[in-house]
């Protein structure tokens, strides 16, 4: 079976700009969780999907949103990046309770 | 309050020497235990899980951990390191009959591995 797999892997931006992150779970997987991963916060929730819906939330401005497809891949956006965006950014799929992540997206925001 | 606590930052053992890697949970009940380990730059992969039973766990790459109901611990060892393992090692919760969504992860423990 196919892991977890996330576009890009990395991506340079500007401050101001926007970013739209993608991941494709692993097959009859239907749920995703997003997370942000810096060396000072360490490993961070964004949200979580489930059927197209968001089903948790973590304690992140509203400028970071994300949504699910049908076919359960999932998108994260961050629009107006700031510096501190700058962030490994990490997709995890799941059937219930243990998660598979993919390799990370890694952002950076000059 | 809920948390997970893993209390060595960076942990430094000699190639062959044998490991344990400490977590304690606080949470009102036994939730589900996994650890996850991390190389550099790349993304979470999980070496084992506990969610009832034997309380001595095998996971992949030689790993173990032992459930402790009485300490709330859920501590990850290995007879003999290998320098491979040098990595991060995350301790995670999910409480029970919930979801992965609502995992909750220790900050890690940096492996180093002396030749």
């Amino acid at each position: 079976k196919a892991g977890v797999t996330q576009t890009p892997r990395y991506l340079i931006k500007t401050r101001g700009q926007q970013v739209t992150l993608s991941c494709s779970p692993i097959s009859g997987h239907r749920s995703v969780s997003w997370y942000q991963q810096t060396p000072g916060q360490g490993l961070q929730f964004l949200f979580e999907y489930f059927s197209e819906t968001q089903r948790n939330k973590g304690n992140f401005p509203g400028r970071f949103s994300g949504r699910q497809f049908s076919n359960s891949r999932s998108e994260m956006n961050v629009s107006t990046l700031e510096l501190g965006d700058s962030a490994l950014y990490l997709c995890a799929s799941s059937l219930l309770y243990e998660q598979y992540f993919g390799p990370g997206t890694r952002l950076t925001v000059t | 309050a809920q948390s997970v606590t893993q209390p060595d930052i960076h942990i430094t053992v000699s190639e062959g020497a044998s490991l344990e890697l400490r977590c304690n949970y606080s949470y009102g009940a036994t939730p589900y235990l996994f650890w996850y380990v991390q190389s550099p730059g790349q993304g979470l992969q999980l070496l084992l899980k506990y969610f009832s039973g034997d309380t001595l766990v095998q996971g992949i790459k030689g790993f173990e951990a032992e459930f402790k109901r009485s300490q709330s611990s859920f501590n990850l060892r290995k007879p003999s390191v290998h320098w491979s393992d040098a990595a991060e090692y995350f301790c995670a919760v999910v409480p029970r009959n919930t979801n992965a969504g609502k995992s909750t992860f220790g900050d890690g423990t940096t492996l180093t591995v002396k030749p």
